[in-house]
């Protein structure tokens, strides 16, 4: 079964400077690969998702992230953060018909 | 609003009580599922449906019933809630399951937060 293990558990950055959160997977098939945010107090909702072809997602709100299958990558980042960027972000992985597997999550929080 | 909605927001249970997490959507999904997100855990799945009267167990199903009568409801069931279930939990839903683009986009209800005493 497909497993995510993502890096940081916590990341604080000052605004405008630039970030990437980093997401490692595993799975022995193809894989989906998602990133969804949450704010506080709210559901998740979708960033971005690499399903095929171009190995650089473009995702709402400036974020993007690269499939890297060789080292079973998929961070995300984001050039100039906000502080309405300070959420949980979670990484997740979807293998065939089996169910989305995510991510511990990382709170990423934009200082002024 | 089409979306997903989850009652109660809050809920506050004894040991050894029982209750229902209602989640209902209006896109007519086939697909949907109850996560509890617990902290430096992530969301874990506990089960989840892909058409009415079919239900099966996720990653962690022990504690939990469902079951899914019509296309729209999705009830999670503690028949006798424990310290252990203590946690924020989650519906989902998707168009369908399978390979199509897009078909695994989750659309998440707000959540429901239980504590037990």
């Amino acid at each position: 079964a497909q497993s995510v293990t993502q890096l940081d558990s916590q990341v604080p950055v000052f605004e405008e400077a630039p970030v990437e959160l980093r997401c490692n997977y595993s799975s022995s098939v193809s894989v989906y690969l998602f990133w969804y945010v949450q704010y506080p107090n709210q559901g998740l909702q979708l960033l971005l998702k690499y399903l095929s072809g171009s190995t650089l997602v473009k995702g709402i709100n400036g974020f993007e992230a690269e499939f890297n299958k060789s080292q079973t990558s998929f961070h995300l980042r984001k050039p100039s953060v906000h502080i309405s960027d300070t959420a949980e972000y979670f990484c997740a992985v979807s293998e065939g018909d089996n169910d989305m597997r995510f991510g511990a999550g990382t709170r990423l929080t934009v200082k002024p | 609003n089409a979306g997903v909605t989850q009652t109660p927001k809050f809920q506050v249970l004894k040991t050894g009580q029982s209750m229902t997490l209602q989640c209902a959507q209006d896109m007519n999904h086939e697909y949907m599922s109850w996560y509890r997100q617990d902290p430096g855990m992530g969301l874990r799945l506990i089960h989840y449906s892909v058409g009415a009267g079919i239900t099966d167990q996720g990653e962690v199903p022990n504690g939990y019933n469902v079951s899914r009568s019509t296309t729209e409801d999705f009830p999670l069931r503690l028949l006798s809630a424990a310290p252990s279930q203590t946690s924020v939990y989650f519906c989902a839903s998707s168009y369908e399951r399978g390979w199509r683009a897009g078909a695994n986009v989750l659309t998440f209800g707000a959540g429901s937060r239980l504590t037990v005493l």
